[in-house]
């Protein structure tokens, strides 16, 4: 049974630094992962997915890599702005059919 | 293109009435997802249908919960006789595929009074 594990919980930063958000799974035979945002009260917003055979995927500021024969994923998030304020969500995909596992979100808090 | 649209968006129940929650996935899509967030939770997978196919309920507590996806018309997530453990909010997921991204609708937020 996959088991997600998201590190911290949650994270304060300062606006502009650079941040690592974790992300470890430990069923490695997952076809993809994907990382998503979720604001308070809002549905899940998709940023980045990364099938099982990418290293890593990029969107503006935003950089995922997936390591599978660790069971880890970081995404990176550049120059952090308080519009990042949001719980980060991974889930991982192990039956190639979209169903997936989610883990319990990191609470970033960017301040001003 | 409009997103998977969920409704209602906010929904309360005495306990022993019946909720009715309703998925329009995204144009063109024909698999659907549906995940429960409880409180201070996480999500956890519930159901996956494609039309008129439930693939797999794997997620799904056996007793008053049901999930269909008709040929025609929205997917509907039905739960009978509520209680006030079932107050979360519940997502609703679509993909033209079954693999590839997930887009996920606003949710129905269901309190159980």
């Amino acid at each position: 049974k996959q088991e997600v594990t998201q590190i911290p919980a949650a994270l304060s930063v300062p606006e502009g630094e650079n941040l690592v958000l974790n992300c470890s799974f430990t069923d490695s035979a997952i076809y993809n992962l994907q990382w998503f945002r979720q604001d308070p009260g809002k549905g899940l917003t998709s940023l980045l997915l990364i099938q099982s055979s990418q290293r890593e995927q990029t969107s503006g500021r935003l950089n995922a890599s997936l390591d599978k024969s660790s069971g880890r994923s970081t995404l990176y998030i550049a120059a952090s702005q308080p519009g990042d304020s949001a719980t980060y969500l991974c889930a991982a995909d192990n039956t190639n059919a979209g169903k997936s596992t989610f883990g319990d979100g990191t609470t970033l808090t960017v301040k001003p | 293109n409009a997103g998977v649209m969920q409704n209602p968006r906010h929904l309360v129940r005495r306990r022993g009435q019946e909720a009715r929650l309703r998925c329009s996935p995204m144009k063109g899509h024909s698999h659907v997802y549906w995940y429960r967030q409880l409180p201070e939770e996480g999500l956890k997978f519930m159901v996956y249908l494609q039309k008129e196919n439930i693939i797999d309920e794997s997620g799904m507590p056996k007793e008053r919960f049901s999930a269909e996806f008709p040929k025609e018309g929205p997917s509907i997530l039905r739960i009978q006789q509520v209680v006030r453990g079932d107050s979360a909010a519940y997502f609703c997921a679509s993909s033209p595929s079954g693999q590839g991204p997930q887009y996920f609708g606003p949710g129905t937020r269901l309190l159980v009074l």
